[in-house]
């Protein structure tokens, strides 16, 4: 089974510049984050999606940031313009969940091995 | 509201000697939680999970991890660490009610000396 797959590995851009990020899930997840990891600071979750609906982007930083996943298949993630904080690396992951009551599930989440952007 | 803190940001230990990485939690529902390790330029690899089942549980690597509820931890160890081990480790927390929101800790590096 394919794992979850990220494009590019890397990418370095100048400020302003305009980048896409893409990210294929696990065949059958309709679960899909994004999170960041900005430098020396903690992986923080960006945005959640659910099949094509986008189930919460509360980790959104701001409206430079824009996530698609046309189709519930694969998922973009576009920076315009990019500022130098945007750098970072930026890791997608996928899951199917399980849920068990109406207090539990097991969202066991399977994650790509990340895009590391860099804006100079 | 969900947090997750790792004690160390780094560990170091000797190769053949016990790991420790700790991770205390906060939750208001039933978490299910989780260590990842993340090797340099890698992506991120589930170690172990709880979900509610047995509270000691068993992962990959010879790695375990217990979940202590009155505690609030959910520490990682390993009886005698190998080089390979040497990388970062996440504990991380999901949430089952509501949207499965998922935090991480800061993280913890391991280093393994020879």
């Amino acid at each position: 089974e394919a794992g979850v797959t990220q494009f590019p590995s890397h990418s370095v851009i100048e400020k302003g510049q305009t980048v896409t990020l893409r990210c294929d899930p696990i065949s059958g997840h309709d679960n899909l984050y994004w999170y960041r990891r900005v430098m020396g600071k903690e992986i923080k979750f960006l945005l959640h999606f659910v099949k094509e609906s986008k189930q919460d982007e509360s980790g959104m930083p701001n409206n430079r940031f824009l996530a698609e996943r046309t189709g519930g298949t694969y998922s973009t993630l576009k920076v315009q313009p990019a500022e130098l904080e945007d750098s970072g690396v930026y890791f997608c992951a996928s899951s199917q969940v399980l849920v068990v009551s109406s207090a539990l599930a097991h969202n066991e989440q399977f994650f790509g091995p990340g895009t590391r952007l860099t804006v100079l | 509201a969900q947090s997750v803190t790792q004690l160390d940001s780094h560990v170091s230990v000797s190769e053949g000697t016990p790991v420790l990485l700790r991770c205390n939690y906060s939750s208001s529902y039933s978490p299910s939680l989780f260590w990842y390790v993340q090797h340099p330029n890698k992506g991120l690899q589930l170690l172990l999970k709880y979900t509610s089942a047995a509270t000691l549980v068993k992962g990959i690597n010879g790695f375990e991890a217990e979940f202590k509820k009155s505690e609030t931890s959910f520490h990682l160890t390993k009886p005698s660490a190998h080089m390979s081990d040497a990388a970062e480790y996440f504990c991380v927390v999901t949430e089952g009610a509501g949207g499965f929101k998922t935090i991480f800790g800061a993280g913890t590096r391991l280093f393994v000396k020879a």
